[in-house]
């Protein structure tokens, strides 16, 4: 079936310090969206990309839809504490994010 | 941004028991929504996708019979475990979409389930 494998599992930074990660896939996604996970939360839309090579900024935060329709990232620059948590990479083979596969899963902390 | 609701946030029933999970979407109408499972430290699993006024599509493995899910609104959901056993126990997590192309999914905040 359709996987996303996430990268890093886990990351641990330094306040201030640039964050990267990625989601890559054997598979062609139409959709590309990167959620992030509080505790005991819901994950929470961060970005949505619908076109390939597209780039998408959001504050700190900027990703990329890859042109291969197989890979997407996401960027965070200057981290502060609130950044702490856990990124999903989510993708759809529909247009728009219709049924979702999900990608492992980043967690993120960072020591002040 | 859109705002999806969940009922309850946490639920602890006994093993033999059902137990009915809320989702409503508040300012928007989601033509979509979709039921998924978090086990500790692990990934969104989709359960079962459900349109406004039809039958839920339910992913390979999820048991129909044993996670009801009902679609009689816009605006509202509802996903009942029935005869629940503790290895149900999880966080389950709705999603609503407008359905429409290039419409996103929003998600609930998660009911915690525990089954003793």
């Amino acid at each position: 079936g359709q996987q996303l494998n996430q990268s890093p599992q886990s990351m641990f930074i330094q306040e201030g310090e640039d964050v990267s990660m990625n989601c890559t896939s054997s598979s062609i996604f139409n959709t590309w969206l990167w959620y992030k996970q509080d505790p005991g939360e819901g994950p929470v839309l961060l970005i949505a990309l619908y076109k390939a090579g597209e780039l998408t900024s959001n504050g700190r935060l900027t990703a990329q839809f890859g042109i291969t329709r197989k890979d997407s990232f996401l960027n965070i620059s200057a981290s502060i504490p609130s950044d702490v948590g856990i990124y999903f990479c989510a993708a759809s083979a529909l247009q728009g994010a219709q049924k979702l596969v999900f990608g492992q899963g980043t967690r993120l902390t960072i020591n002040p | 941004g859109a705002v999806v609701s969940q009922h309850p946030s946490r639920v602890i029933c006994k093993s033999g028991t059902s137990v009915k999970i809320e989702c409503r979407s508040l300012d928007f109408q989601a033509t979509t929504m979709f039921w998924y499972r978090q086990f500790p430290k692990q990934s969104l699993m989709l359960m079962a996708t459900s349109n406004e006024g039809s039958k839920a599509t339910y992913e390979q493995g999820v048991e129909k019979d044993k996670f009801l899910i009902n679609h009689a609104s816009l605006t509202l959901s509802t996903l009942t475990v029935t005869s629940a056993h503790p290895e149900d126990s999880s966080f389950y997590i709705c999603s609503a979409s407008e359905g429409l192309p290039w419409a996103t999914q929003y998600f609930g905040p998660g009911t915690r389930l525990t089954v003793l």
